[in-house]
């Protein structure tokens, strides 16, 4: 089992509407979670840091935590064209403190 | 100003060649990472390091070497042990501790001619 899933895509939604991005983890035990944009050729930037239970809003985005599930979302609200990018979830295992592991990352493309 | 630079942006190696790829940061971050990204792909760990003089390997470490001398610098191998080096290379920073964020350097684009 992968440590870390993600939905390659692309994901296409028009620009307005609200993208939802997903992403599940394997180790239970995990205690950070970072979702990063990454535009092509790029290099990654930080969109939302969330290690607690539920949901964190910074501007137009919302990142959702559920441990039990183990998943972590992510909500582009009022999608621009320049969101269109790649989105990378990444979490950090509890036991190896300084380890960062990435997803495959999924493709958003926001139409006119 | 303060950030991580890798050097150099673009890196042509010939086969058989081992080559270094630069990383320095000067915020004075504890752990430092290196990536590996090949076309439309995430990003997999080589190589972390949370301390001077100690690193761990990541997912795809064989073919790769690092040294972690100085906490500002985290330089990598690519040696002629890795059979398809062509990728984009990047190295990453962060400070330890429940949410803290990875910076990342510009990236280093190694192609084999």
């Amino acid at each position: 089992q992968k440590e870390v899933e993600q939905n390659s895509g692309p994901l296409s939604v028009p620009e307005g509407a609200i993208a939802s991005l997903n992403c599940t983890y394997s180790d239970r035990g995990s205690q950070s979670f970072f979702w990063y944009r990454q535009y092509s050729g790029k290099s990654p930037e930080l969109i939302m840091s969330i290690y607690s239970n539920g949901d964190k809003e910074d501007g137009r985005f919302t990142a959702q935590l559920n441990k039990a599930s183990q998943y972590v979302s992510l909500l582009i609200r009022d999608s621009q064209p320049s969101d269109s990018a790649t989105y990378l979830c990444a979490f950090s295992p509890t036991g190896t403190a300084s380890k960062l592991t990435f997803g495959t990352g999924t493709r958003l493309q926001v139409t006119l | 100003d303060g950030g991580i630079t890798q050097s150099p942006k673009y890196l042509f190696r010939k086969e058989g060649q081992n080559v270094t790829l630069s990383c320095e940061q000067n915020l004075n971050h504890d752990a430092m990472y290196w990536y590996r990204q090949d076309p439309g792909q995430g990003l997999r760990l080589i190589y972390y390091s949370q301390i001077v003089n100690d690193f761990q390997k990541g997912d795809i470490a064989e073919g790769y070497s690092v040294s972690r001398e100085k906490k500002e610098s985290f330089p990598l191998t690519v040696t002629s042990a890795q059979k398809n080096p062509t990728a984009f290379y990047l190295c990453a920073s962060r400070v330890l501790g429940q949410g803290s964020e990875a910076f990342f350097g510009q990236g280093t684009r190694l192609t084999v001619v």
